[in-house]
């Protein structure tokens, strides 16, 4: 069974600075999906980022990258210059590889990590 | 553009009694997810649907129910409601070829009293 864990419940950041959150997995999958969700006070589930595991290059979306290490099983976000509306809990996530007879496209998710950007 | 349509977006119910979500997904999507998410929890999955066709399976109660129409909306009918049901539960959609791209809705929050 895969497992996603993330060690930092909370977290804060002044405005303007960087942030890095982590998450840690297991699977014995060699082929997979990994994201990061955000849920904003307003609960509504926001993709932000997304990597296939078999690129090696790590997925940036403008103040969003992740640094993936595949053979650590580590998959952590860092986001530049954080905004006040930033603030949010974020979900990191895991998916198997959807191949015919493989995953459906299920989501599991970590327990989340609770970021606060001040002012 | 259109989103993942969740209805009611509050429902207040007893404890014993039935409730029914409703999905509506975005437009063109074959499939659909249906997620629960307890208070202070992570999202947990219940239950797809591709094609009408029931297409995973997670940690749903074998209370619940769910199908996939004609139209691809979805409906989640829940019996006999106990206070653990009470959360916030998310419906998300996709292309089926695409089943990384998931939109979620915005949730539908049951309250169980």
């Amino acid at each position: 069974a895969q497992t996603v864990t993330q060690s930092q419940p909370e977290m804060s950041v002044q405005e303007a600075e960087t942030v890095t959150l982590s998450c840690t997995y297991d699977t014995s999958e060699n082929n997979y999906y990994l994201f990061w969700y955000k849920q904003p006070p307003s609960r509504q589930m926001i993709l932000v980022i997304r990597q296939e595991a078999y690129k090696q290059q790590n997925a940036t979306e403008n103040r969003f990258s992740v640094n993936f290490q595949k053979a650590a099983k580590s998959f952590s976000l860092k986001i530049s210059d954080s905004q006040l509306g930033d603030t949010a809990m974020y979900f990191c996530a895991f998916m198997k590889h959807v191949a015919p007879g493989g995953s459906q496209g299920n989501l599991i998710f970590g327990k989340g990590t609770k970021l606060s950007v001040k002012p | 553009a259109a989103g993942v349509i969740q209805s009611p977006r509050h429902l207040i119910k007893e404890k014993r009694e039935t409730a029914t979500l409703k999905c509506y997904p975005i437009p063109r999507h074959d499939t659909v997810y249906w997620y629960q998410q307890g208070p202070g929890q992570d999202p947990q999955f219940l239950i797809s649907f591709y094609e009408k066709m029931q297409s995973d399976k997670g940690s749903i109660p074998d209370r619940f129910s769910a199908q996939q129409f004609s139209d691809y909306h979805s409906e989640l009918n829940m019996s006999s409601l106990e206070l653990g049901d009470s959360a916030l539960y998310f419906c998300a959609s996709s292309l089926f070829r695409f089943r990384t791209e998931q939109y979620f809705g915005p949730g539908t929050r049951l309250t169980v009293t």
